[in-house]
């Protein structure tokens, strides 16, 4: 079975433009979850979508964003982008994003701000 | 809320040289601890879950024990492939993952 994919791997965007980046998760997985990794804050739970919708949400500020779409890939945006945006954004999937599921995570798109 | 601190941050081993990485937590009714290995550039690959206190997971050199305040990544005779970051994370209700920083593992040959 094919694991997670993520795309683009690498980006180098400047402050104020936005960025999209897509996941592709497991199939049959429904629930995608989007991570921020960075040396100063580690992995940091961004927000979750299951049947197209949001169903949960971490401590950013509204210009990170993201959707899934019916075949459960998701995208996720960010909006007049900062120095502070550069990081490593994670996505991982699971099947229904349960309590207690295991959660397998993509390769990551590696993001610059400049 | 939910935390999690990761001990050593760093840790250098010889090859065969056997010990342990902590991961203390601190959460509101535990659902599961999750460990984690990642390699530089890459994404965290899966490696156990644990459930409840007292439970304990294998895996070829690796082995998983928690209780209700920690759990132990006990890595025995480790190998240079060994070397990545571990991470550990907690999941108290729904999907969201709380993950601690992390502990850097050097094995040398």
């Amino acid at each position: 079975k094919a694991g997670v994919t993520q795309t683009p791997r690498y980006l180098i965007k400047t402050r104020g433009q936005q960025v999209t980046l897509s996941c592709s998760p497991i199939s049959g997985h429904r629930s995608v979850s989007w991570y921020q990794q960075t040396p100063g804050q580690g992995l940091q739970f961004l927000f979750e979508y299951f049947s197209e919708t949001q169903r949960n949400k971490g401590n950013f500020p509204g210009r990170f964003s993201g959707r899934q779409f019916s075949n459960s890939r998701s995208e996720m945006n960010v909006s007049t982008l900062e120095l502070g945006d550069s990081a490593l954004y994670l996505c991982a999937s699971s099947s229904t994003g349960g309590s207690q599921e295991t959660q397998y995570f993509g390769p990551g798109t590696r993001l610059l701000v400049l | 809320e939910d935390q999690v601190t990761q001990s050593p941050e760093a840790l250098r081993l010889q090859e065969g040289e056997s010990s342990s990485l902590n991961c203390s937590y601190t959460v509101s009714g535990l659902r599961g601890l999750f460990w984690y290995r990642q390699d530089p550039g890459k994404g965290p690959e899966f490696l156990f879950t644990l459930y409840s206190a007292g439970e304990e997971k294998e895996k070829e050199r690796l082995k998983a024990t928690l209780t209700k305040k920690e759990s132990f990544l006990h890595i025995t005779a480790p190998k240079p492939e060994d070397s990545a970051t571990y991470l550990c994370a907690v999941q108290a209700g729904g999907s969201r993952l709380t993950f601690g920083e992390g502990t850097q593992l050097t094995v040398n040959p």
